[in-house]
């Protein structure tokens, strides 16, 4: 089994700024993935992590607004930029080992 | 793109009672299906993973049914208690280990 952990839990932001949300995973992974899930719906894939290489976004997320790293094979960081009220929501990491691990996620909004 | 409906969204039971959650999905080309459970600020929680190759899968009172041809899931509980309460969500998984999400049942099961 796996733990993963992220910080912060929650955070109120103003309109404008950004916010950045980490990710540790208590085993090496190969592959991280970010979530998004907005108020009363369903998660959302925003992007792939892959260690030593460039995150893959999924259609309607771009790099210059949610930027990833993946320094190692344990950790990485979501930035959510230029925050807008629209993306309050919370935001998910998970990763594959025997099945499927998610981190309790981080509620951020956005006034 | 894969859809993945949960009906009902919302179902509230009294104690004991014997009761089905349905997934469907419109891809039938997937590799997994996996049911999980998420209570606010801890994540989610994997419950059952059927494989593709798979008809169902049991865990305790829990049992999950896949049907590849006609696109749906069951997810039986039995004997359902109040520490049950939570939102249940299924997810298929491609080859490419991503994930596709129903919008969730909320349960609440009464005292």
């Amino acid at each position: 089994s796996a733990v993963i952990s992220q910080k912060p839990s929650r955070d109120i932001c103003q309109r404008g700024t950004s916010l950045t949300i980490q990710c540790q995973v208590d085993s090496q992974v190969t592959m991280m993935f970010w979530y998004r899930q907005q108020p009363g719906q369903s998660l959302t894939l925003i992007a792939t992590a892959n260690q030593g290489s460039e995150a893959t976004y999924e259609s309607g997320f771009v790099i210059d607004k949610f930027p990833i790293s993946r320094p190692n094979l344990t950790f990485s960081t979501l930035t959510v930029s230029n925050m807008s009220p629209e993306d309050s929501s919370i935001y998910l990491c998970s990763a594959n080992l025997d099945t499927q691990y998610f981190g309790p996620g981080t509620r951020l909004t956005v006034l | 793109k894969q859809e993945v409906t949960q009906i009902p969204a919302a179902l509230s039971v009294p104690e004991g009672e014997n009761l089905v959650l349905n997934c469907s999905f419109t891809d039938s080309a997937i590799y997994n299906l996996q049911w999980f459970r998420q209570d606010p600020g801890k994540g989610l929680t994997s419950l059952l993973l059927i494989q593709s190759s798979q008809r169902e899968q049991t865990s305790g009172r829990l049992n999950a049914s896949l049907d590849k041809s006609s696109g749906r899931s069951t997810l039986y509980i039995a004997a359902s208690q109040p520490g049950d309460s939570a939102t249940y969500l299924c997810a298929t998984k491609n080859n490419f280990n991503k994930f596709y999400f129903g919008s969730g049942t909320k349960l609440n099961v009464k005292p």
